[in-house]
């Protein structure tokens, strides 16, 4: 069966240090991915997405998402993470005509 | 939340109502969808429409009715067969399916 798996409910890290938040997934062909980010009680915001071509994309805010095609991953990254970074992260990955998210990831950024 | 309004935030409803969720988005997109978010489960896709007149169920579509007679517009109706229908609701929009979607700010709809 084709899913995305978000493999820690939360992750938390103090200011300025790197942050990691993990995806992986399992399609057949070649997958497009997305990370998405969410503030409470609000929509989602599109920060990057993997279609093809460079392993390491950069999207907004700082952050940046590495596709390894063995490891079936594809996991988000910040070299220095921010207080305001704190937030819901989804992942996502293309299935024919529509995309099905991960559970989602609390990342807690401390002073 | 880019060019997709949802309305109301928030909704309140006695049990055995319907209720009718507004999804406007002025982005010219083909594609729009209706989400529903639990706590601990992510999004799970109600129905998603890539054309005026057409629409498909996703993977929760029961209790739910979608139309699409203008490509702004979206709405979804929460029917009295939801059996759980107290939840955050998201609409969301693209130029084509497997390209990134712009969501709506959501309604949090509780029913009592």
């Amino acid at each position: 069966a084709q899913s995305v798996a978000q493999p820690e409910d939360q992750v938390n890290v103090a200011e300025g240090n790197p942050l990691t938040v993990k995806c992986t997934y399992s399609v057949s062909g070649n997958p497009y991915l997305f990370w998405y980010v969410q503030y409470p009680n609000r929509g989602l915001q599109f920060l990057l997405k993997y279609i093809t071509g460079d392993n390491l994309v950069k999207g907004s805010y700082g952050f940046e998402a590495e596709f390894n095609k063995s490891q079936t991953s594809f996991h988000l990254k910040k070299p220095s993470a921010l207080v305001s970074d704190s937030a819901l992260y989804f992942c996502a990955v293309v299935i024919p005509d529509k995309l099905i998210f991960g559970t989602g990831t609390r990342l807690q950024v401390f002073p | 939340d880019g060019g997709i309004t949802q309305s109301p935030k928030y909704l309140f409803r006695k049990e055995g109502q319907n209720v009718t969720l507004s999804c406007e988005q002025n982005l010219n997109h083909d594609a729009m969808y209706w989400y529903r978010q639990d706590p601990g489960q992510g999004l799970r896709l109600i129905y998603y429409s890539q054309i005026v007149n057409d629409f498909q169920k996703g993977d929760i579509a029961e209790g739910y009715s979608v139309s699409r007679e203008k490509k702004e517009s979206f709405p979804l109706t929460v029917t009295s067969a939801q059996k759980n229908p107290t939840a955050f609701y998201l609409c969301a929009s693209s130029i084509w399916p497997e390209d990134e979607q712009y969501f709506g700010p959501g309604t949090r709809l509780t029913v009592t």
